[in-house]
C-alpha cells in the first residue's frame, strides 16, 4: 500500500511567522510531488509542484523536496489569516493524497 | 483554472434512488478523476478515466459506475442511492500523468 501521511493538525502559528507543514511517503519511486490549499466547504487549488530534490520558491510558499528521506515540505513565510485552511500534500503520477493538515494563523 | 463544471452542485435524494453526477471540462484533458471527501477521510478515488471508453477503480468504487463517452465529459451514478454515499464530491481533470489535477467546485450529495 502506498502511504501519504500528513500530521492532520490543526497547527496554529501567529500572523507573520513561518508556517511548516510536512508530508511523508512510502513509495520511493514517486516522482512527482503537489502542494494544494482547500479553504473551507471549497474545493482544492494547486499551490506548488516540485519534481526535483531541494527547494523551489514561489512567493511566500517554499516546498521543499528530499527523495532520499521520503519528505516533502511546505513552508509559507509571513503567515496571514487568510492563509488559513487545510493544505493537502499528493504524491506521484496517481496522486495520492495524504489527509491534510489543518493550518490556523492568528492575527 | 481548468475550466471544469460540476453539476449539479447541491443534491438531496432518498435512500434507493438512482443519481448521476456530470463533470464537464473545456481543456481537452485526457484523464479524468471522481474522489469522495469526508471529514477524517481526506480525498478518496472513486473512478479514473484515462481516454474515452477507458475507465478504471479506485479505492472506494463499490457502489458507484462511471462512464466517459466524450472527452470533455465524466459521469458518476449511484445507482441505488445509500445514505453512506452522503458526501462531497470532486471531480478532477489531468492533462499529463505527471501533471498536477485540477479540481471542480464539487457536488454536495445528501441521501435521506
Amino acid at each position: 500500500q502506498k502511504e501519504v501521511e500528513q500530521n492532520s493538525g490543526p497547527l496554529s502559528v501567529p500572523e507573520g511567522a513561518i508556517a511548516s507543514l510536512n508530508c511523508t511517503y512510502s513509495d520511493r519511486g514517486s516522482q512527482s510531488f503537489f502542494w494544494y490549499r482547500q479553504y473551507s466547504g471549497k474545493s482544492p487549488e494547486l499551490i506548488m509542484s516540485i519534481y526535483s530534490n531541494g527547494d523551489k520558491e514561489d512567493g511566500r510558499f517554499t516546498a521543499q523536496l528530499n527523495k532520499a528521506s521520503q519528505y516533502v515540505s511546505l513552508l509559507i513565510r509571513d503567515s496571514q489569516p487568510s492563509d488559513s485552511a487545510t493544505y493537502l500534500c499528493a504524491v506521484g503520477e496517481d496522486m495520492r493524497f495524504g489527509a491534510g493538515t489543518r493550518l490556523t494563523v492568528k492575527p | 483554472d481548468a475550466g471544469i463544471t460540476q453539476s449539479p452542485r447541491h443534491k438531496v435524494t432518498e435512500t434507493g434512488t438512482p443519481v448521476t453526477l456530470r463533470c464537464h471540462q473545456t481543456e481537452n484533458h485526457r484523464y479524468m478523476y471522481w474522489y469522495r471527501q469526508d471529514p477524517g477521510h481526506g480525498l478518496r478515488l472513486i473512478h479514473y478515466s484515462y481516454g474515452v471508453k477507458d475507465t478504471d477503480k479506485g479505492e472506494v468504487s463499490d457502489g458507484y459506475s462511471v462512464s466517459r463517452s466524450k472527452t470533455e465529459d465524466f459521469l458518476l451514478t449511484l445507482e441505488s442511492a445509500t445514505s453512506s454515499q452522503t458526501s462531497v464530491y470532486f471531480c478532477a481533470t489531468q492533462g499529463a500523468s505527471n501533471q498536477p489535477q485540477h479540481f471542480g467546485d464539487g457536488t454536495r450529495l445528501s441521501i435521506l
